[in-house]
């Protein structure tokens, strides 16, 4: 499986404030996912990123509100703009696996605390 | 709306027991279907998948299909303590497109 890398691994930041996470891989990927993880509940996805094309987004999550960069097959961002307290999460990005089994492969999250 | 659905326990079972983890989805053309197990503080880690009716064992670990009924579950066979975890249920839609997953169920297993 890929080796997936976020950045930053854990941040405290005040309301109204943005936050930029991102996501490596160790490898060429076709598609990235990111995701949220609240408190105490299962993921949530946020968005689809292809290389050279828009993200996807789910319902109930907006760009402008997470914008999403995917300049290349390798490297993603997810920006959470202007934060309240409701944003406090846990953020994954995912890769598509190999093969026929179509699964994921998460990064290790970047935890979000908003004040 | 697609969902999948498990029981959020804890669910505690003795070291050296079977545990059972059950899920159900509502997509009947769903495909393809994951567990994965989540320690407390990290991220989501594939352990099974399977795609066929029937059982699929790796090990201590065997997940089964029914997709008449529309459940997968998953069994540890001989529980170790490092199995203490939440496992999530994940079921790929007909597209291959989306990834939905259950709530969770907490196993905890006692030495």
């Amino acid at each position: 499986s890929a080796v997936i890398s976020q950045k930053p691994s854990r941040d405290i930041c005040q309301r109204g404030t943005s936050l930029t996470i991102q996501c490596q891989v160790d490898s060429q990927v076709t598609m990235m996912f990111w995701y949220r993880q609240q408190p105490g509940q299962s993921l949530t996805l946020i968005a689809t990123a292809n290389q050279g094309s828009e993200a996807t987004y789910e319902s109930g999550f907006v760009i402008d509100k997470f914008p999403i960069s995917r300049p290349n097959l390798t490297f993603s961002t997810l920006t959470v703009s202007n934060m309240s307290p409701e944003d406090s999460s846990i953020y994954l990005c995912s890769v598509e696996g190999q093969g026929k089994a179509e699964t994921q492969y998460f990064g290790p999250g970047t935890r979000l605390l908003v004040l | 709306q697609k969902e999948v659905e498990q029981n959020s326990g804890p669910l505690s079972v003795p070291e050296g027991a079977i545990a059972s983890l059950n899920c159900t989805y509502s997509d009947r053309g769903s495909q393809s279907f994951f567990w994965y197990r989540q320690y407390s503080g990290k991220s989501p880690e594939l352990i099974m998948f399977i795609y066929s009716n029937g059982d699929k064992e790796d090990g201590r670990f065997t997940a089964q299909l029914n997709k008449a009924s529309q459940y997968v579950s998953l069994l540890i066979r001989d529980s170790q303590p490092s199995d203490s975890a939440t496992y999530l249920c994940a079921v790929l839609d007909n597209a291959g497109n989306m990834l939905t997953f259950g709530g969770g169920t907490r196993l905890m297993v006692k030495p």
